[in-house]
């Protein structure tokens, strides 16, 4: 069974705006990672999290972890169109390349 | 550097066959893995594998073979193809230890 899930499965803002995607996880792990999707294309690593971390930023991307609540959060901040894309939160538990992905989030930002 | 490389792009099987998707990559990674994404569902991990001679199973191993002779390829094997293997397959690899996957473009297949 998938490790995460992502919520909301899709959401629609408007340019400018920020968009909030979260994810939630079954198990211990040692990181969480965020990817992108644009549509027919490849996943791009976004930023990755580590279990002993709390909050991590990188450009417009704000990524917040609780491991007691198992769950975590990416914030986009001040979206633009080149924005839509799906988002897919990832889990890595022990070594080996192994990701457990979400289901992922939808976005859409119009102009 | 290419990175990640899958071919084909897109396939299309009939019902019995058998192919096999390539994957390299130009980076010396250790790590190679293979996932399917379908509608809803994110990407599920296939089978993994940890350098060359060594592979396991990941999430949804059963009508898939994998083998890994060199660190560059991983390629996957559909040993007689299903319409339940319809799917867009994702090749990854990385560094080692823990940290972020480089992905290819993904091979689309269709089997009918």
């Amino acid at each position: 069974s998938q490790q995460g899930e992502e919520d909301p499965q899709a959401l629609s803002i408007q340019e400018g705006e920020n968009a909030t995607m979260n994810c939630s996880y079954k198990t211990s792990i040692n990181n969480l990672q965020w990817y992108r999707q644009n549509s027919g294309r490849g996943l791009v690593h976004l930023i990755l999290i580590r279990s002993n971390e709390r909050e991590k930023h990188s450009g417009r991307l704000r990524v917040t972890l609780d491991t007691s609540k198992k769950s975590s959060s990416l914030l986009i901040t001040a979206s633009r169109a080149a924005d839509t894309a799906s988002y897919f939160c990832a889990t890595e538990r022990n070594q080996g390349g192994k990701l457990i992905f979400g289901q992922g989030t939808e976005l859409s930002v119009k102009p | 550097n290419a990175g990640v490389t899958q071919t084909p792009k897109f396939q299309v099987l009939k019902t019995g066959q058998s192919m096999t998707l390539q994957c390299a990559q130009d980076m010396n990674h250790e790590y190679m893995s293979w996932y399917r994404q379908d509608p809803g569902m994110g990407l599920r991990l296939i089978h993994y594998s940890v350098g060359a001679g060594i592979t396991d199973q990941g999430e949804v191993p059963n009508g898939y073979n994998v083998s890994r002779s060199t660190t560059e390829d991983f390629p996957l094997r559909l040993l007689s193809a299903a319409p339940s293997q319809t799917s867009v397959y994702f090749c990854a690899s990385s560094y080692g230890g823990y940290g972020e996957a480089f992905f290819g473009q993904g091979t689309r297949l269709t089997v009918v």
